[in-house]
């Protein structure tokens, strides 16, 4: 069966330390695994896509890494903007369909 | 452009009573889903869509019907609502090869309560 888990449920950052969020997975056979922020009262957003093991891709203070067993987030220097709830998701190559963890609610206080 | 549009945002039921969720979407997207997310369950899939005139179940699908008359329109439709259907209902939407940078884009959501 097809899972995600995220990990930790909830971290409190000071603003400027570094940290990052794990997100493990069984999926038979990777089509793609995606990272969402999703803001109170709002609908997730798009952040990344990874496709395949040793992939990376960055925006601002985030950037996402690939293993064949779990991807990160890694966070440099947050600020607190960066408070959200972030979710990872995961495409099996036979669906059309994202299996989604349950996410890491992030706070950063300055 | 305005992405997802989801209507209503908010909306109390009593038990038993039925009600529409509307979905819309102006990316000319193939591809579009009805989530619910509740608190420690994640987002869970109830139906989807991959084209115009057709529906498939996703993993919650009891107690909802789907339909897509329009390829920019998406309607989910709770015809005897129970208070376990209290939940965010999300709509979302992507191009047919979701493989791609582009993810799904989702709307705001739509807040039920059924009492």
């Amino acid at each position: 069966e097809d899972q995600v888990t995220q990990s930790p449920e909830a971290l409190r950052l000071q603003e400027g330390e570094s940290s990052s969020l794990n997100c493990s997975y069984t999926v038979s056979g990777l089509r793609g695994l995606f990272w969402y922020r999703q803001d109170p009262g709002k609908g997730p957003e798009f952040l990344f896509t990874l496709y395949s093991a040793g992939e990376e891709k960055e925006k601002e203070r985030l950037k996402a890494t690939l293993t064949k067993k779990e991807s990160f987030l890694h966070i440099t220097a947050p600020k607190p903007e960066d408070s959200a709830t972030y979710l990872c998701a995961v495409q099996a190559m036979s669906t059309d369909k994202l299996i989604f963890g349950t996410g890491t609610r992030l706070q950063v206080f300055p | 452009n305005a992405g997802v549009t989801q209507t209503p945002k908010f909306r109390v039921l009593k038990t038993g009573q039925s009600m529409t969720l509307l979905c819309a979407q102006d990316m000319n997207h193939e591809y579009m889903y009805w989530y619910r997310q509740d608190p420690g369950m994640g987002l869970r899939l109830i139906h989807y869509s991959v084209g115009e005139g057709t529906t498939a179940k996703g993993e919650v699908p009891d107690g909802y019907n789907v339909s897509r008359l329009k390829k920019q329109n998406f309607l989910l439709g709770l015809e005897s609502a129970a208070p376990s259907q209290t939940s965010v209902y999300f709509c979302a939407s992507s191009y047919r090869l979701t493989g791609t940078d582009y993810g799904y884009t989702f709307g705001s959501g739509t807040r039920l309560t059924v009492v």
